[in-house]
Formats: C-alpha cells, structure tokens, sequence
C-alpha cells in the first residue's frame, strides 16, 4: 500500500467553481501534511501545510485534514485559470516526506 | 533569493556516456534530496543527504550516484546512464527546522 494516495484526475473545472483535491494516506505516524502546486516546466512550490485535523485557510485556499479517517483535502474557492496545474499532496516528519502522484487540474476561462 | 539551482535544465545524451546534474542550494539547509519524477509514478526519491558527508539511499537508488562534500551542493552522477532512466529530475532541500522542501526548476533527462 502506498503512503500516500492521490486521484490523478485529470480534472477540468470553469472559471469560478469550488475545486475539490483528494487523498488518503496510511501510517499516521507523521506530522503535517502538505499540498505543493506544480505548474509546467516547474518545480514543485510549496502551497500550504498543516499539522492538525481541522481546516486551514489560505485565501481562496483551505487545507483540511481528517486524522480519524486519514484523509487530506484541498479546496480551491473562486478558481482561476492562473489556478491551472498539478497539485501534490504529501506528509511529512522531520526530513522523510511521502508524495502523492498528482491530480492536474485545468480552470477554463 | 533562496533557492535550489539545478543544472543543466535539459540534457539529452547516449547510453552509457557518464553525466552529472549539479544542484545548488543558498539557504544553508542540512538536508538535500534527489527525485525523479514520472508519469503516474510521481515523486520517487533517488537519494538523500542528512549533512556533508553523510548520504543514502532512497526508494530507487539504482544506477545512480551522489556525494555531499560542501552543505551546498549535492550532485547527481549517472555513470552509464541508459533511456531508462529517462525522466524529469528534481532536486531539493530543507532545513531541520522547516516544513517541507524547496525544490530545484527540474532536469529533463533523455537518454537515447
């Protein structure tokens, strides 16, 4: 079983709508969560992270994380083309972090 | 500015012809990490170092080299390199104290 699972998509979404990314991950012995935003050519950057089950929000960005059924998700309110990319989310500890494989996400205007 | 720099950004080459992809980081951190990164396999960890001199193993390690001689850099060798290992590389860094990596602008390898 993989550390961490991510639906590849890819998922296509209009201007203005509420994205939804999703993954689940096994192990609970980590301590935050992460969601890093890939555009092309690009290296992964940082978006936001999370160390507790609860919400987190960033702007039009919000983390969430469910420890009970270990679940991560990121919601994208408002999204704009300029939201058009590849989202990872991960988990970490210390310096070990595991990757999900991605969910592409494309915002027509 | 912090950042990971990655050279070259793109590199196409013949099997079995040695090659180094250079990584350079400016904020000091302690650990550096490679991965290389492939379609529906994602981010898979090659490499990792804890500090200067200090190196290991990753998820898949085969093939590939590296050392840590300064905190800064933490190259890649290939080599023989060969087309499988044709893949989009990344590398990577992050303090003890920090949350999670800086990553490199990528290394597109192809190995013909």
């Amino acid at each position: 079983q993989k550390e961490v699972e991510q639906d590849p998509g890819p998922l296509s979404v209009p201007e203005g709508a509420i994205v939804s990314l999703n993954c689940t991950y096994s192990n609970s012995a980590f301590q935050y969560f992460m969601w890093y935003r890939q555009y092309s050519r690009k290296g992964p950057e940082l978006l936001m992270y999370t160390y507790s089950s609860g919400n987190k929000e960033d702007g039009r960005f919000t983390a969430q994380v469910d420890k009970s059924s270990k679940y991560i998700s990121l919601f994208i309110r408002d999204s704009q083309p300029s939201d058009s990319a590849t989202y990872l989310c991960a988990k970490g500890s210390g310096n070990q972090f595991y990757f999900g494989t991605g969910t592409s996400l494309t915002v027509i205007p | 500015e912090a950042q990971v720099t990655q050279n070259p950004r793109c590199l196409i080459t013949v099997t079995g012809k040695k090659l180094t992809v250079t990584c350079s980081q400016n904020m000091n951190h302690e650990y550096m990490s490679w991965y290389r990164q492939d379609p529906g396999l994602g981010l898979r960890q090659i490499y990792y170092s804890m500090n200067v001199e200090v190196t290991d193993k990753g998820d898949v390690p085969e093939g590939y080299k590296v050392s840590r001689k300064e905190k800064r850099n933490f190259p890649l060798i290939l080599e023989s390199p060969s087309p499988n290992q044709t893949s989009l590389y990344f590398c990577a860094s992050s303090s003890t104290t920090g949350i999670g990596y800086t990553f490199g602008s990528g290394t597109r390898l192809t190995v013909v």
